[in-house]
């Protein structure tokens, strides 16, 4: 089993370019969450997944939008990116029921200029 | 809300020094607690969990209790290695079919040999 895997690994981005970030589970987990970490801030959720078919937002989902596509798969996208989105993405999944460990993928570190 | 409050790092150690890093809830309830641990350039791994008050969760040498008295899950360990620099990261999860993590803010941590 892979685990969580996320596409790109690095990318920079000019200011207003727009761009998805892709994430895919192979552990048949029904949940999903991207969070956004940054110095000092530790980890911040900005949208989850419960389940295949239902999105929300999280602590900070101003300028991002996602699509859990399938229940693999679950993308965010910067519609119009910004300098303050110059952050590390971590996609994340975990079992519905259980112990509500997560399991996290390696990260996306996105510079935008 | 929830909230997650951790020691401020960086910690610098020497091997086969004694270690803990504090970590205080916010909560309602009774929440499940976490210990993630951040190696460099990887995605966050589950170090611990306990998931009701005066359980003890242990992994690779480090334990930590949840004590509902003090609202503390601290991390000890006995020994510490270089192997075990990293950012740890204290984290929370509240009610049962809410899978959603709040996190600390993380703490860097370097073993010198």
């Amino acid at each position: 089993n892979a685990g969580v895997t996320q596409t790109p690994k690095f990318q920079v981005l000019k200011t207003g370019q727009s761009m998805t970030l892709q994430c895919a589970q192979d552990m048949n987990h029904n949940s999903m969450y991207w969070y956004r970490q940054d110095p000092g801030m530790g980890l911040r959720l900005i949208y989850y997944s419960a389940s295949e078919g239902t999105t929300d937002k999280g602590e900070v989902p101003n300028g991002y939008n996602v699509s859990r596509l399938n229940k693999r798969e679950f993308s965010l996208r910067l519609e119009s990116a910004a300098p303050s989105q110059t952050s590390v993405y971590f996609c994340a999944s975990t079992r519905t029921l259980g112990p509500y460990e997560q399991y996290f993928g390696p990260g996306t570190r996105l510079t935008v200029t | 809300g929830n909230s997650v409050t951790q020691m401020e790092g960086p910690v610098t150690l020497s091997e086969e020094a004694f270690l803990t890093i504090n970590c205080t809830y916010t909560a309602t309830g009774y929440p499940s607690l976490f210990w993630y641990v951040q190696y460099p350039g990887e995605g966050l791994q589950l170090l611990l969990k306990a998931t009701k008050a005066d359980d003890k969760g242990s992994n690779k040498g480090f334990e930590a209790t949840y004590r509902k008295e003090t609202t503390s899950f601290h991390l000890e360990k006995g020994s510490v290695q270089v192997s075990d620099s990293a950012v740890y990261f204290c984290a929370l999860s509240k009610d049962f079919g809410n899978e959603k993590l709040t996190f600390g803010t993380g703490t860097r941590l370097t073993i010198i040999p």
